[in-house]
C-alpha cells in the first residue's frame, strides 16, 4: 500500500524557471495538502483541496498554483521559481473530518538557484 | 485565526530523563490536537492527538483548555526518540467542509546517550 506518493524526491531549478511537484494518494481521500517545510518555520500551508473540483489558499499560496486533477491527484506548479522557494514540499492526504489525522508524503526537496 | 506555539527549538535531555514538549493553542472553538513526529530520514506521521486519549512509545499528551496546552511528555527518554515534533491544531478551513491543520514550528528534541 503505498499511501501518498511524491515525485520527484529531490530537484534543482536556476531562478525564473518552472515546474511541477507531482503526488498521488490511494486511500480515496477526497482533501489533499501541499506544505512547504522551512527550519525555524514548521510546516506552513501551501494550497488544499477538499475534494475534487475545488482548491483553496493556505498561509503562504503567493507564486504557487495547484490542480486537483482527479480524486488521487493534486500537483503543485511553481511558474517562476525563485530561490525564497527553496524548501522541502510535502503533500498530505485526509478525510475532510475534524480530527481525521494527515498521510504525509516522503517529501520534495527544492533547490532555487 | 488559529495558532500553535512551541516554545523550544531544540530540547536536549539525557536518556533515562523525563521529556516534555511544550504546546500552547489559540483557537476560538472546540480545538482538535496533534503531535506529528518527524524521524531522520523519514516522512511525518502521527504520533497522538487528543480525542484517542492514547499512550504511544510511551508519550502521553493532556489537553488543560484552562491553559490552552497540549504538552507532550514521556517519563523516561530513550535514544530513539530523537526526531523533530510537531504539535498541530485541526480547525475549519476557509472552502466549504474543508479542515485545516496548522502547524507550530517544531521541536527538535535530542536524547544524548
Amino acid at each position: 500500500n503505498a499511501g501518498v506518493t511524491q515525485t520527484p524526491k529531490f530537484q534543482v531549478l536556476k531562478t525564473g524557471q518552472s515546474m511541477t511537484l507531482q503526488c498521488a494518494q490511494d486511500m480515496n481521500h477526497n482533501s489533499m495538502y501541499w506544505y512547504r517545510q522551512d527550519p525555524g518555520m514548521g510546516l506552513r500551508l501551501i494550497y488544499y483541496s477538499a475534494s475534487e473540483g475545488t482548491t483553496d489558499k493556505g498561509e503562504v499560496p503567493n507564486g504557487y498554483n495547484v490542480s486537483r486533477l482527479n480524486k488521487r491527484e493534486f500537483s503543485l506548479r511553481l511558474e517562476s521559481a525563485a530561490p525564497s522557494q527553496t524548501s522541502v514540499y510535502f503533500c498530505a492526504s485526509s478525510e475532510p473530518v475534524e480530527g481525521e489525522k494527515l498521510f504525509f508524503g516522503s517529501g520534495t526537496q527544492l533547490s532555487v538557484l | 485565526a488559529q495558532r500553535v506555539t512551541q516554545p523550544e527549538k531544540l530540547l536536549s535531555v539525557f536518556k533515562g530523563a523525563p521529556v516534555e514538549l511544550k504546546c500552547n493553542y489559540s483557537y476560538s472553538g472546540s480545538p482538535e490536537l496533534f503531535w506529528y513526529v518527524q524521524y531522520s530520514r523519514q516522512r511525518l506521521q502521527l504520533l497522538l492527538r487528543h480525542i484517542s486519549r492514547e499512550s504511544i512509545k510511551g508519550f502521553t499528551a493532556d489537553l488543560n483548555k484552562g491553559e490552552t496546552s497540549f504538552h507532550l511528555k514521556k517519563p523516561f527518554a530513550q535514544e530513539e526518540d530523537s526526531a523533530m515534533y510537531y504539535c498541530a491544531l485541526s480547525g475549519r478551513g476557509s472552502g466549504a467542509g474543508s479542515y485545516q491543520l496548522t502547524f507550530g514550528k517544531g521541536t527538535k528534541l535530542s536524547v544524548i546517550p
